[in-house]
């Protein structure tokens, strides 16, 4: 059973284009994030929900955004790609604040390619 | 601001070496620090978390030390194999929610 899924793997798209990744845990986690991982391999952070809660927004463009119908869901919309915006976008999750570990589980990543 | 270093950036070794990759940071005031691993294309692999107030925890093969004071840990490998082989991550979770990551030790294995 996949803990942290993300859909779709891949994509490759169009400049303009807007795009969506989902994001699914089944953990019982309260805590979610985006990450992005650039062509050098350095993850920066660039989103955490905590209940629904959007909790870090960091230096963002306001082209992408969060939506995390439920505390096991975390979807990343992004608007009118750039060329910039090729990247694999990790989404993790981690347990509530207070429990024990607040280890990081990561999804598999998904590959975005604008042409 | 919390900035988290490796050293070295890549490192290659012979198959059986023992061999040690580290990691530091800036600012003492961590909740843990998780050590991963990524394969090329894939994921990353939880392997070590280490909570603020501990020194050390060991998974097999691997160690892995916490030395707040001074801002660095280390991720002990022994009698590396060439399954080791991959990019090795050290991630620092601050009081708040934030992780912040190192730029990752990139590690080929000799057969």
């Amino acid at each position: 059973d996949t803990a942290v899924s993300q859909t779709p793997k891949y994509l490759v798209t169009q400049m303009g284009n807007d795009k969506s990744i989902k994001c699914e845990q089944n953990l019982g986690h309260d805590t979610m994030y985006w990450y992005k991982q650039d062509s050098k391999k350095f993850l920066k952070i660039m989103f955490s929900y905590n209940n629904k809660e959007l909790i870090i927004n960091e230096t963002v463009p306001n082209r992408f955004s969060p939506k995390s119908p439920d505390k096991a869901h975390l979807n990343l919309h992004i608007n009118s790609l750039e060329l910039g915006d090729s990247a694999v976008y990790f989404c993790a999750s981690s347990p509530p604040r207070g429990e024990v570990t607040g280890e990081l589980f990561f999804g598999e990543g998904s590959r975005l390619t604008v042409l | 601001k919390q900035e988290v270093t490796q050293i070295p950036a890549a490192l290659s070794v012979p198959e059986g070496e023992n061999l040690v990759l580290n990691c530091s940071f800036t600012d003492s005031a961590i909740y843990n620090l998780q050590w991963f691993r990524q394969d090329p294309g894939k994921g990353l692999t939880s392997l070590l978390l280490i909570q603020s107030s501990q020194r050390e925890q060991t998974s097999g093969r691997l160690n892995a030390s916490l030395d707040k004071s001074s801002g660095r840990s280390t991720l002990y490998i022994a009698a590396s194999q060439p399954g080791d082989s991959a990019t090795y991550l050290c991630a620092v979770k601050t009081g708040g929610f934030k992780t912040i990551f190192g730029a990752g030790t990139r590690l080929f294995v000799k057969a």
